[in-house]
């Protein structure tokens, strides 16, 4: 089945260690999302990528960037990670962006 | 700009009793709305999409919404709760003219019970 995949479903990093968190999607959708979402919160954009145009939130800290080297493949990359950044981060992708959003099921990131 | 109010953020029912997930929405376009389900640790799955056309929508799962443009709402609905039902809703409304991503604004989300 197409589908969105997130790895790895949880990560533990320690505080102010780069990490990496990755999706791909089979649904050769041209929008793919990053968002993070926080216990008891609502999903919250990071930025998205239409294609290669890469698409930042105003208020995502610098802190996070995001690479899609492909049409399969996106990540989000934390530089110096927070206790704060501890969250479920979520991709997701469609195939314009007026159009319903498919979810992977997340990855939850602890920090030590 | 635009908004999306969750009337509440905890809804408990019975089992086999319906269920009611208020949502208002407030945009300067004909907004396209959507109710997304989220289960514990899980990604959120797209329940129904309303998109200008029929204003009763039916979704996955025995859900459906009607949109009310005089009441600028979108409630959620299905005629009997099953226990599979408890999880996280929440209401999604897209508005900008053409889309785009930035133009998805997400409600704080309600918080369904489901009593045996």
């Amino acid at each position: 089945d197409a589908m969105v995949i997130q790895n790895p479903r949880y990560q533990v990093t320690q505080f102010g260690k780069p990490v990496t968190l990755s999706c791909s999607q089979t649904l050769n959708h041209n929008v793919m999302y990053w968002y993070q979402q926080k216990s008891s919160q609502a999903p919250k954009l990071l930025f998205h990528y239409y294609d290669k145009d890469f698409n930042n939130e105003a208020d995502t800290p610098d802190n996070f960037q995001s690479r899609r080297p492909n049409t399969s493949f996106c990540f989000l990359d934390i530089r110096s990670p927070g206790l704060g950044d501890a969250a479920m981060y979520l991709c997701a992708t469609s195939r314009e962006g007026d159009q319903p959003q498919h979810f992977g099921d997340g990855t939850r990131l602890s920090i030590l | 700009a635009q908004s999306v109010t969750q009337l509440d953020s905890h809804v408990s029912v019975s089992e086999g009793t319906p269920v009611l997930l208020r949502c208002n929405y407030s945009s300067s376009y004909s907004p396209s709305l959507f109710w997304y389900v989220q289960h514990p640790n899980k990604g959120l799955q797209l329940l129904l999409k309303y998109t200008s056309a029929a204003t009763l929508v039916k979704g996955i799962n025995g859900f459906e919404a009607e949109f009310k443009k005089s009441e600028t709402s979108f409630h959620l609905t299905k005629p009997s709760a099953h226990m599979s039902d408890a999880a996280e809703y929440f209401c999604v409304v897209s508005g900008l003219s053409g889309g785009g991503a930035d133009g998805l604004t997400f409600g704080k989300g309600t918080h369904l019970i489901i009593q045996p």
